[in-house]
């Protein structure tokens, strides 16, 4: 699975879009790029997935880049609730079976 | 639609002793996950069934841990004899399947404590 780097930790002021960046350079063709985050004390909760396209929900929107090498989850009107660790994690299935593999994540602190 | 369901949610053991933690995924769902997470960590895959055969279990500490999933569904992960850096805690997830689009569901998890 491919590697992806996240800054350990973000501000954002409630109300506010929170942009949280993603650096996923090795990533191959056939990888998905999964948002995941995990409020205290909680098992993480599934946010949003992308393969090439731009993707939105309820939640998030999902920005990748042409190239694929990096990807921006953006939060368009963060609320204290939205303060967490989200994880940006790149996976394959294969014949092996299609794990998950987290990182640090970044924690997001939203302010009043 | 019922969660991943978890118990014991709090577990506190002695070094070598054992224990045991259930796991019920969401109904339906063929593939089932185990996962560790030491504290300020993220979690790390210990176990991955697709029904009730054994897809992915290279992380899996096989001299002490074990797991199972006898009918496809509720699953049982083990620890014996449990040591200190065990202490962590253990996650459920669930999918409908193994493609890379089936989202995971995570259970609350297991806090295990281990003095």
């Amino acid at each position: 699975d491919a590697k992806t780097t996240q800054p350990p930790s973000m501000d954002c002021a409630e109300g506010r879009a929170a942009n949280l960046p993603c650096n996923h350079s090795t990533i191959s063709g056939n990888e998905y790029v999964y948002w995941y985050r995990q409020i205290h004390s909680q098992g993480p909760q599934y946010i949003i997935h992308g393969l090439k396209n731009n993707e939105t929900n309820e939640m998030a929107s999902l920005i990748i880049t042409e190239d694929r090498k990096s990807s921006t989850l953006i939060l368009p009107h963060a609320t204290l609730r939205d303060t967490a660790v989200y994880y940006c994690i790149v996976r394959v299935a294969g014949t092996s079976g299609s794990r998950l593999t987290f990182g640090e994540g970044t924690q997001l602190t939203v302010n009043p | 639609e019922a969660g991943v369901a978890q118990s014991p949610r709090y577990k506190i053991i002695e070094k070598r002793q054992s224990v045991a933690f259930w796991c019920n995924p969401i109904s339906g769902h063929a593939t089932l996950y185990w996962y560790q997470q030491i504290l300020g960590q993220g979690p790390k895959l210990l176990i991955q069934f697709q029904n009730n055969g054994v897809v992915d279990d290279s992380q899996l500490p096989k001299d002490r841990f074990s797991a199972e999933r006898l009918k496809g569904v509720d699953s049982t992960l083990k620890i014996q004899p449990a040591k200190l850096e065990d202490s962590a805690v253990y996650l459920c997830a669930s999918s409908l399947g193994l493609a890379p689009n089936n989202e995971q569901f995570f259970g609350p998890g297991t806090r295990l404590t281990v003095l």
